[in-house]
C-alpha cells in the first residue's frame, strides 16, 4: 500500500467549531488531494495541491481551506463546521503527471460527524 | 470534467470471470483510463490503468477499445472478496472525477 495516513480516523464535533484533518505521505509526491464522499454523490474533489504552498480548488471547495507547508503533509480545515459537512473525507497522493506512474492512491479516510 | 458511464450493478458467480464495462467518450488522447474499487467504506483501491494498449497485472486485465471511448475491466476468477463498487475514471486536467461506479456482487 502507498504510504499515506489520515488523522483522526473518526471525529465528532459541534456546529460552528473549527476542525482540521491531516493527511501525511511518505512517498514524496508533489500532488495531494482532498475528496469527500457522501451517499448519492460519489467522490467529489474539495482541494488539491501540486507542491508546497501551491493549492487549487476543486468542485466543492466552499467552506474548506487547505494548507501545505511541507511536502509530506496536507491539511484540510473546516473553519466553522456545519452539518452539511458531515461526510467521509479521503486524501489521495499522485505520482508525477504524464508518466506511466501517474496514479492516485487513497488514504483510509476520516469519518467526520458534525452535530 | 471527465464523464464516465457504468452499469449500476452486476452479479458474478464465484470462480467465473467478471467483465465490467465503462464508457468514457470524453477522454482525450493523452489521458489514462483508471480503475479503482471500494470495499465498504474503505479508501478506493487502485486496480489498474492504461493508455491505449491492453494491460494486465496481478489483480486484473484492462481492455481498451481502439477508439479509446470504452474499456472493460476483467477479473479473471472472481472471489467473494471481490465484492465491491468498481469505478472507472480518467484525468481531466489535474482531477479524477468519479461517477457512481458499478456495484459488483460475487455470489457463491
Amino acid at each position: 500500500d502507498a504510504g499515506i495516513t489520515q488523522s483522526p480516523r473518526h471525529k465528532v464535533t459541534e456546529t460552528g467549531t473549527p476542525v482540521t484533518l491531516r493527511c501525511h505521505q511518505t512517498e514524496n509526491h508533489r500532488y495531494m488531494y482532498w475528496y469527500r464522499q457522501d451517499p448519492g454523490h460519489g467522490l467529489r474533489l474539495i482541494h488539491y495541491s501540486y507542491g508546497v504552498k501551491d493549492t487549487d480548488k476543486g468542485e466543492v471547495s466552499d467552506g474548506y481551506s487547505v494548507s501545505r507547508s511541507k511536502t509530506e503533509d496536507f491539511l484540510l480545515t473546516l473553519e466553522s463546521a456545519t452539518s452539511s459537512q458531515t461526510s467521509v473525507y479521503f486524501c489521495a497522493i499522485r505520482g508525477e503527471p504524464g508518466l506511466s506512474t501517474d496514479t492516485q492512491y487513497f488514504g483510509p479516510g476520516t469519518r467526520l460527524t458534525v452535530l | 470534467d471527465a464523464k464516465t458511464t457504468q452499469p449500476p450493478s452486476m452479479d458474478c458467480a464465484e470462480g467465473r470471470a467478471a467483465n465490467l464495462p465503462c464508457n468514457h467518450s470524453t477522454i482525450s488522447g493523452n489521458e489514462y483510463v483508471y480503475w479503482y474499487r471500494q470495499i465498504h467504506s474503505q479508501g478506493p483501491q487502485y486496480i489498474i490503468h492504461g493508455l491505449k494498449n491492453n494491460e494486465t497485472n496481478e489483480m486484473a486485465s484492462l481492455i481498451i477499445t481502439e477508439d479509446r471511448k470504452s474499456s472493460t475491466l476483467i477479473l479473471p476468477h472472481a472471489t467473494l472478496r471481490d465484492t465491491a463498487v468498481y469505478y472507472c475514471t480518467h484525468n481531466a486536467g489535474n482531477m479524477l472525477t468519479f461517477g457512481g461506479g458499478t456495484r459488483l456482487m460475487v455470489k457463491p
